[in-house]
Formats: C-alpha cells, sequence, structure tokens
C-alpha cells in the first residue's frame, strides 16, 4: 500500500491564481480530511469528508472547496489565492468517521506559497 | 468546544535525558487522546494513543496516561536518543455532527544533542 499521497510537494502561486492540491489513499478509509500548518498553530482542520459524496467545514475552511467523488481521492481547491494561504497543508485518512479512537494517517504535505 | 494545551518549546534535552511533555485539554465526553510525530520533512504518523481513562499508551520506549481527574495526557521517555528529534504534537478527537475531529496542541519541538 501507497498510504496516503499527496501531490505536489512544493507550490509557489500569485496572488489570485487557482489550484487544486491532490489527495489519494489506497486504504479503503471512509474519512478523509485537509489540515493547514502554520507555525505556532499546530494543526487546524480545513474540511473532512466521511464518504464519497459527503463533505463538511472544518474549523477554518473560507477560501478552499472541496468534493469526494470516489473513496480514494479528496482533492483541495484553492480558487483565488490569497498570502494568508501560505501553509503546508496535509490530507488524512482513517478507516472508520464515526469511531473516536480510530488513527489518523497523514499523507506528506504540500508546502504552498503565495506572493 | 474541544482544545489542547501542550507546553510551550522548543526543548533541547543531552542523550539520554529524561523526558516529560505536558500536555492538558479540554472537552466534553470521554474523548480519545493521542501523541503524534513529526520528524523533519514528514508528515505526522501516530506514536501512542489512549481512548479511555487510566489508559496507558506506549510505543518506542514513549509512555503516556489518560488522566480524567487531571484532564492531562503527559508524554514521557526514560532515555531520549539524536533519532528522537521532531515536532511532538499533542491530539484529542471526540465525536460532533456525525463524525469525529481531531484537535491538535500547536506541538512541541524537541532537539537531542549528543
Amino acid at each position: 500500500n501507497a498510504g496516503v499521497t499527496q501531490t505536489p510537494k512544493f507550490q509557489v502561486l500569485k496572488t489570485g491564481q487557482s489550484m487544486t492540491l491532490q489527495c489519494a489513499q489506497d486504504m479503503n478509509h471512509e474519512y478523509m480530511s485537509w489540515y493547514r500548518q502554520d507555525p505556532g498553530m499546530g494543526l487546524r482542520l480545513i474540511h473532512y469528508s466521511v464518504g464519497a459524496g459527503i463533505t463538511d467545514q472544518g474549523e477554518v475552511p473560507n477560501g478552499y472547496n472541496v468534493s469526494r467523488s470516489t473513496t480514494e481521492d479528496f482533492p483541495l481547491r484553492l480558487l483565488s489565492a490569497a498570502p494568508s494561504q501560505t501553509s503546508v497543508y496535509f490530507c488524512a485518512s482513517s478507516y472508520w468517521a464515526k469511531q473516536s479512537t480510530d488513527t489518523q494517517y497523514f499523507g506528506p504535505g504540500t508546502r504552498l506559497t503565495v506572493l | 468546544g474541544n482544545s489542547v494545551t501542550q507546553m510551550e518549546g522548543p526543548v533541547t534535552l543531552s542523550e539520554e535525558a529524561f523526558l516529560t511533555i505536558n500536555c492538558t485539554y479540554t472537552a466534553t465526553g470521554y474523548p480519545s487522546l493521542f501523541w503524534y510525530v513529526q520528524y523533519p520533512g514528514e508528515g505526522l504518523q501516530l506514536l501512542l494513543k489512549a481512548t479511555k481513562a487510566d489508559d496507558k499508551g506506549s510505543n518506542k520506549g514513549f509512555e503516556a496516561t489518560y488522566r480524567k481527574e487531571t484532564t492531562s495526557f503527559h508524554l514521557e521517555k526514560g532515555s531520549v536518543q539524536v533519532s528522537d528529534s521532531a515536532v511532538y504534537f499533542c491530539a484529542l478527537s471526540s465525536s460532533g455532527a456525525g463524525s469525529y475531529q481531531l484537535t491538535f496542541g500547536k506541538g512541541t519541538k524537541l532537539s537531542v544533542i549528543p
């Protein structure tokens, strides 16, 4: 198993550009999520999904869109990038959506810089 | 709402020193508690977890005990190694709106020097 994969690893955007961060998992996990990591802030939840066709907002959803058309993929879209979105983005997944004891598996991250 | 507070870093220790990273939480109900570790340039990975009061999670020489009476989940290791240098995150998981969500602390950076 490849686990959770993310592409690209690094990206530089100009203000106002759009892009999609890709996330895929091959573990047949029900739950997938996106976090951003900023210095001194820990990880904050952007959006999550409890299954194909079902998504919901996390703590910091503004400026981001998601969709979940398959169990495996959970892309994160930035419609109009802003410097405040400069961050490291992590995708994570876990087997069950309704089991608080479950472990989340993280991808290697995408480092995004918005100029 | 839920929150996790962990000790501010960075923490610098000599090899074979004793490590404690404090973590306290605020949550409703009965959360599960986790320690995740992030090695340089990598994503987070689970270090250990505890799912009910008085449970002790352990892995790679690290331990943490779920203390409901003090709402704490402190991470300890008796003898750290250079390879333990990383950022450590305390987190809790609780149910909400039909699914669960992880709430993270801000992370503690540990540097171990030979």
